[in-house]
């Protein structure tokens, strides 16, 4: 049973266009919610997160919207640039088990010049 | 600084043989977690080791193992290898025991199962 739901598999944007990723959960003790990106050959690496006591967070040209009634969260990535062409994942940890993340399946992104 | 470094980068093994892959954490990291990702999917919690000892497994079969030295490295066993033990294997190191908000990843072990 997969805890958190991501959207879509892959996405094709135009340069300086909005990406934007869907994430959702079921579990209601997940209280940390962190979306990494990863490029081939490398391992993910933490592009910004959220707790759910914020509705939105903002850095740079990435922001998190989280809707803590509907469980969902997402990831828009303004101004979309080439070298943001990735794979994007969301995750969730729970205040119980803090050093267990439950990752998402990914969402390649594809920027086209 | 180096960040969290992992070897062999790569792995060819056959099925029912043993592997161990190593990881090397941040320096002053004393967290170390070990997750797979198969092609495709998100990774997958294996283990956490804070201080030498085990604080959490995911729900992987007892072939997992994995062990944390007093230099904080860290080695995962996989023993009697299975085909759909080909993955990409991650390490992720961080200061404290809740790992969770100061994770780093190394890049990975490769390991391909024939």
């Amino acid at each position: 049973q997969q805890q958190v739901k991501q959207s879509p598999q892959s996405l094709i944007v135009q340069k300086g266009g909005i990406s934007i990723i869907n994430c959702a959960y079921e579990n209601t003790a997940f209280d940390y919610f962190p979306w990494y990106q990863q490029f081939p050959g490398k391992g993910p690496a933490l592009l910004i997160a959220i707790r759910p006591d914020v509705s939105e967070k903002k850095e740079g040209r990435f922001t998190i919207s989280f809707n803590k009634s509907a469980k969902q969260f997402s990831l828009h990535i303004m101004d979309s640039q080439p070298g943001d062409s990735a794979t994007y994942f969301c995750a969730a940890a729970d205040k119980y088990n803090f050093n267990k993340f439950y990752f998402g399946s990914g969402t390649k992104l594809n920027v086209k010049p | 600084d180096a960040g969290v470094t992992q070897s062999p980068t790569h792995l060819i093994k056959t099925r029912g043989q043993q592997v161990t892959l190593r990881c090397s954490p941040i320096s002053g990291h004393k967290s170390v977690s070990w997750y797979q990702q198969v092609l495709g999917q998100g990774p997958q919690f294996i283990f956490q080791y804070y201080e030498k000892e085990e604080r959490g497994r995911g729900n992987f079969p007892d072939r997992f193992s994995a062990r944390q030295f007093p230099n904080y490295s860290s080695e995962l066993n996989v023993n009697a290898l299975l085909l759909g033990d080909s993955a990409l294997y991650l390490c992720a190191s961080s200061l404290e025991v809740r790992g969770g908000y100061g994770y780093t990843f190394g890049s990975g072990t490769r390991l391909t199962v024939v």
